[in-house]
């Protein structure tokens, strides 16, 4: 069974400064997708960005990147010139085929200090 | 912009109720999925659906049932209500698989207390 963890409970940052969360997954499939969605107090998830294992280069989203390392089974997300509305809950999230159900981690919450 | 509602953000319920939690897109997605939220334990798949009338069963679907007669309506069901069952619940919807969007789209939440 697939499983996803994120080992960061909380994690804090000052405003305008990078941070990066943790994750890691495990699989015994070749092809799958991985997904960081961002969940604020208003608790509405919304995707923040995704990678589909078959590409090697790392996704890229505004100020939103990964550094995703399959061998490694590793997949991390950056948050660069951090703002007062990154604050939420992050969670990591696998599925090894399109649109079908995710696998999620247990989620990361990042507070994000002026 | 796709949209999925949740009929009550809150609710509280009494232990032994049966409660009944209701969940519509708008985008004609195919699948349907009903997860729960506690904290540290991140999200976990109760029921999903691909299409009208089929279900199958997720990671924790024990205490739980759904329904879908129409394909932009997905309800889950909890028989006899009990405490442990206090939660977040988050419905969500998608494409099939194949046609290349893999994003979920997820309604506001479902806070249940059971009491």
């Amino acid at each position: 069974a697939q499983t996803v963890t994120q080992s960061q409970p909380e994690m804090s940052v000052q405003e305008a400064e990078t941070v990066t969360l943790s994750c890691t997954y495990d699989t015994s499939e070749s092809d799958y997708y991985l997904f960081w969605y961002k969940q604020p107090p208003s608790r509405q998830m919304i995707l923040v960005i995704r990678q589909e294992a078959y590409k090697q280069q790392n996704a890229t989203e505004n100020r939103f990147s990964v550094n995703f390392q399959k061998a490694a089974k590793s997949f991390s997300l950056k948050i660069s010139d951090s703002q007062l509305g990154d604050a939420a809950m992050y969670f990591c999230a696998y599925t090894y085929n399109a649109g079908n159900m995710l696998t999620f981690g247990g989620g990361t919450r990042l507070m994000v200090k002026p | 912009d796709v949209k999925v509602t949740q009929s009550s953000r809150y609710l509280v319920k009494r232990t032994g109720e049966k409660v009944f939690l209701e969940c519509v897109q708008d985008m004609d997605h195919e699948n349907m999925f009903w997860y729960r939220q506690d904290p540290g334990l991140g999200l976990r798949l109760i029921y999903f659906s691909y299409d009208v009338k089929m279900k199958e069963k997720g990671d924790i679907p024990e205490g739980y049932s759904v329904s879908r007669e129409k394909k932009e309506r997905f309800s889950l069901i909890l028989e006899s209500a009990s405490t442990n069952q206090t939660s977040m619940y988050l419905c969500a919807s998608s494409l099939s698989p194949g046609t290349g969007n893999t994003e979920a789209f997820f309604g506001q939440g479902t806070r249940l207390t059971v009491v």
